[in-house]
């Protein structure tokens, strides 16, 4: 199974400051079509999981976009240009490349300071 | 609108029964996969079971393998999960998403396995 690693798994943030979160997996997610089904997922308090970025960079719709994906390979970052109040919660990478079983990181929990 | 709506959670002693379900709309229910995740009590999500568009094919998670069963009936737009032989370590919200892709997410349906 792919293990996905993310850093930090804590990461108190000062509004209006940005934010880094990274994930690296256990091997390439370069599928065979050359995609890389990389995604990241946002869990607000008390509220369902929301898919942020998928395929790497790609971010759906109605996500602000302060919210930038980037990587290859087997390293993967997700960047918050400015951090706002909203924002709170944890974040999840997931793989979708070496499936069974789709695999999540284990969460990185955003703060506000 | 896109709706995901689970139920069918509860207390359920271990080694009990429990089905899910999952109605959704707003989309071409038979155009998807449907994935179930759960999200345990101070732990990550869990990539729990997942099926194809006709119900042909199916997969688990190795923890649940044997004991739950994920299915579909496409008449009535609607995702299943029925849960055996249940133990502590399923409590979780358990949540319906769309696709393998996981792209819309359902509100979620509460399992405490405890007796």
């Amino acid at each position: 199974d792919v293990v996905m690693t993310q850093s930090p798994l804590s990461l108190p943030v000062t509004l209006g400051q940005p934010a880094s979160i990274s994930c690296r997996s256990s091997q390439s997610l370069v599928y065979s079509d050359g995609n890389t089904y990389l995604s990241w997922f946002q869990q607000r308090p008390g509220q369902s999981p929301r898919r942020l970025i998928y395929r790497v960079s790609n971010r759906d719709s109605g996500v602000p976009d302060r919210f930038s994906g980037s990587g290859s390979g087997t390293d993967f970052t997700l960047k918050i240009s400015r951090v706002e109040a909203e924002d709170v919660g944890v974040y999840y990478c997931m793989q979708g490349t070496h499936w069974p079983p789709w695999t999540f990181g284990q969460g990185t929990k955003v703060e506000i300071k | 609108e896109v709706q995901l709506v689970e139920s069918g959670g509860g207390l359920v002693q271990p080694g009990g029964s429990l089905r899910l379900s999952c109605v959704v709309s707003g989309f071409t229910f038979t155009s998807n996969w449907m994935t179930w995740v759960r999200r345990a009590p101070g732990k990550g999500l869990e990539w729990v079971a997942n099926v194809n568009k006709d119900g042909s094919e199916k997969h688990y998670v190795d923890s649940v393998k044997g004991r739950f069963t994920v299915s579909r009936d496409n008449a009535k737009n609607s995702l299943y999960l029925q849960m055996n032989s249940l133990r502590a370590e399923d409590t979780a919200v358990y949540y319906c998403v769309r696709a393998r892709a996981m792209d819309v997410w359902g509100q979620g349906t509460t399992v405490t396995v405890s007796s």
